[in-house]
């Protein structure tokens, strides 16, 4: 029990399918992020969601679209994806962004396998 | 910008070896420092951290201490074992979060 809990473990869809992944935390938090891991690639940050901010990273295509209805969820939809989607997408929360929670720590799940035919 | 270099793998060691996993950061101002774990299958775990300079970060065995003099932030471990096969990211907090690439150590008995 990590704390965060994404859904589904592993996914696999056709470049023309719709699908949506899911995150939920259940310690509190009110940060959240997407990362994306790719083998032999550093982790990339795609988007944060805060009670302070919404950051997301330029360089994410916009086949890719986040939605965060509440502190506790976040989830990631997905359409028209590549073949090149295909990764380990982490989601993460931590306590805060600012003041003495600055220093909080990233809680992650355990991840959705995503691949894409 | 802020930045994390660590040293590439794949890193194997025999069982009761003593493991270093080096880390070098860049950062302005006075980020904390963590290292993580990720074993196959999941997603990453807080190994330690340590948020000023001097702190050692211990878990598990492991242990870490920021240096500031040097920028680096070092995994140690005196005698790994099988269990600890994984891949180690350090990561650093500045404005935000960075990674570095990951070290993959794979423990043989």
């Amino acid at each position: 029990e990590t704390g965060v809990t994404q859904t589904p473990r592993h996914l696999v869809m056709g470049m023309t399918n719709k699908k949506s992944l899911k995150c939920e935390q259940h310690l509190g938090h009110n940060a959240m992020y997407w990362y994306k891991q790719s083998a032999k690639k550093p982790l990339e940050l795609m988007f944060v969601y805060s009670l302070e901010e919404r950051v997301e990273n330029n360089s994410v295509p916009s086949r890719f679209s986040p939605e965060c209805p509440n502190s506790s969820h976040l989830f990631l939809h997905l359409h028209t994806l590549q073949p090149e989607d295909s990764a380990l997408y982490l989601c993460a929360s931590r306590r805060g962004t600012s003041g003495p929670s600055k220093t909080g720590e990233l809680f992650f799940g355990e991840g959705s396998r995503l691949t894409v035919l | 910008g802020d930045s994390v270099t660590q040293m590439e793998g794949p890193v194997t060691l025999s069982e009761e070896a003593f493991l270093t996993i080096n880390c070098t950061y860049t950062a302005t101002g006075y980020p904390s420092l963590f290292w993580y774990v990720q074993y196959p299958g999941e997603g990453l775990q807080l190994l330690l951290k340590a948020t000023k300079a001097d702190d050692k970060g211990s878990n598990k065995g492991f242990e870490a201490t920021y240096r500031k003099e040097t920028t680096s932030f070092h995994l140690e471990k005196g005698s790994v074992q099988v269990s600890d096969s994984a891949v180690y990211f350090c990561a650093l907090m500045g404005n935000q979060f960075y990674f570095g690439t990951g070290t993959s150590l794979t423990v043989i008995p």
